[in-house]
């Protein structure tokens, strides 16, 4: 499979445990991004990082949540004593861009759901 | 702020009907501009993009949109629509400068296709 893989699918928690997902790219891309969706909204953008470097954070991303990528290749969001508010799908999704050219696209993986109890 | 606004939350039609989703987003600048949709239990998946040129642009399935710089719109249509285009709909806008790569979404536009 060449597309995005998250892992894992799904994931139930209780309420102050910590989780941790993870997103592999596209092999050829640099850019990789997480967004958060709840139901009947759109995704909302997270972060997003060029290789290994983590350009933009938003401020929905708060001290609880953190995001790695080691050597640009694969990336993890961890989310620290999780709550209620936290239950969402994220998503991963990568693309080949640089700044001041165009970026063609992204391409998402399937998400990861998240239950928190 | 930089928003994207999708006014049809459900649409219900029966197949052979046109379509037409609306999208605008909050203000102007360089921007890119985007349909993703997402069939019932998968990944979003990009149906067409505009950048620069033609404002009207054709995508997969037979899907068109056109940019009207003039109305901050980039309104979404197919001529005829099949039950096994039934999905959640979004639009999303990449604002320049081209440094930050941001896609903003819509709150997404439910679309039912009856037989």
């Amino acid at each position: 499979d060449t597309g995005v893989s998250q892992d894992p699918r799904h994931k139930i928690t209780k309420r102050g445990q910590n989780v941790t997902f993870r997103c592999d790219p596209i092999s050829e891309h640099n850019r990789l991004y997480w967004y958060r969706q709840t139901l009947g909204q759109g995704p909302e953008f997270l972060t997003y990082f060029q290789n290994e470097a983590q350009l933009e954070k938003s401020r929905l991303l708060s001290d609880r949540f953190s995001a790695e990528r080691p050597k640009g290749s694969f990336s993890t969001l961890e989310i620290q004593r999780t709550e209620q508010g936290d239950s969402a799908m994220y998503l991963c999704a990568s693309s080949f861009a640089w700044t001041g050219v165009q970026n063609y696209g992204y391409t998402f993986g399937s998400g990861t759901r998240l239950t928190v109890v | 702020a930089q928003s994207v606004s999708q006014h049809n939350h459900h649409v219900i039609l029966s197949e052979a009907a046109s379509l037409e989703l609306g999208c605008n987003y909050s203000y102007g600048g360089t921007v890119n501009l985007f349909w993703y949709v997402q069939y019932p239990g998968q990944h979003l998946q990009l149906l067409l993009k505009y950048f620069s040129g033609d404002p009207l642009v054709k995508g997969i399935k037979g899907f068109e949109a056109e940019f009207i710089k003039s109305k901050f719109s980039f309104n979404l249509r197919k001529p005829s629509v099949q039950w096994s285009d039934t999905a959640e709909y979004f639009c999303a806008v990449i604002w320049g400068p081209r440094n930050t790569d941001k896609l903003i979404f819509g709150t997404g536009t439910r679309l039912q296709v009856f037989p």
